[in-house]
């Protein structure tokens, strides 16, 4: 039982490039979510996912598309990165019923030159 | 939206000692306050947590209260050990078990624990 799985564990990108995070949860989760944590800023939700099939716009979702693939995986997608994209990024799920109770991925470290 | 404020923004205490960490919420429909500790360079996890029907939850060392007027709840952590330093986020949230709650996370206490 591996949790929450992301790759990669860090990325560097020049300007301009794009690239997909990947995130699979092995816990039978409904819901799943991408935050990203910048020092001093806390972490903020990009997007999230209540249950396979739909997905809602979070706190901060310019620059960034989201596909939930299946009930297991759930990516986010950088299609212009841009340097203020720099950031640790976390995926997270929840389980139906107790949405608050996150659990965390172990994050990707994410460099935008 | 919900606001949430955590101070101080770093906390240092000597081992042994007791530490508190404070937030307050905006919103008062806001009804679950979870506490996420996260050591450097690893994933935030959760600690503790607290229901707005509840005034204070104990586990072992680590305590929360929950002050719905003044709108605000603390982490208490008693008998400090070094690795109990960490960033601690607190979050809140008005979602309904089974609805489509979002939590929203403070800025995060850096926690410092001096052997």
């Amino acid at each position: 039982n591996a949790g929450v799985t992301q790759t990669p564990k860090f990325q560097v990108l020049k300007t301009g490039q794009s690239m997909t995070l990947q995130c699979a949860q092995d816990m039978n989760h409904n819901s799943m979510y991408w935050y990203r944590q910048d020092p001093g800023m806390g972490l903020r939700l990009i997007y999230y996912s209540a249950s396979e099939g739909t997905t809602d716009k979070g706190e901060v979702p310019n620059g960034y598309n989201v596909s939930r693939l299946n009930k297991r995986e759930f990516s986010l997608r950088l299609e212009s990165a841009a340097p203020s994209q720099t950031s640790v990024y976390f995926c997270a799920s929840s389980l139906r019923g107790q949405k608050e109770k996150l659990f965390f991925g172990s994050g990707t470290q994410l460099s935008v030159l | 939206g919900e606001n949430v404020e955590q101070h101080p923004s770093t906390l240092s205490v000597q081992e042994g000692d007791s530490a508190v960490i404070k937030c307050t919420y905006s919103d008062s429909a806001s009804n679950y306050f979870p506490w996420y500790k996260q050591e450097l360079g690893k994933r935030p996890q959760l600690i503790i947590d607290i229901r707005s029907n509840v005034g204070e939850k104990k586990d072992q060392r680590i305590a929360v209260t929950l002050n719905k007027t003044a709108k605000h709840f603390s982490l208490h952590i008693t008998e400090t050990q070094p690795e109990d330093s960490a960033v601690y986020f607190c979050a809140a949230t008005a979602g309904e078990a089974g609805a489509n709650s979002k939590l929203t996370f403070g800025k995060g206490i850096t926690l410092s624990v001096r052997p």
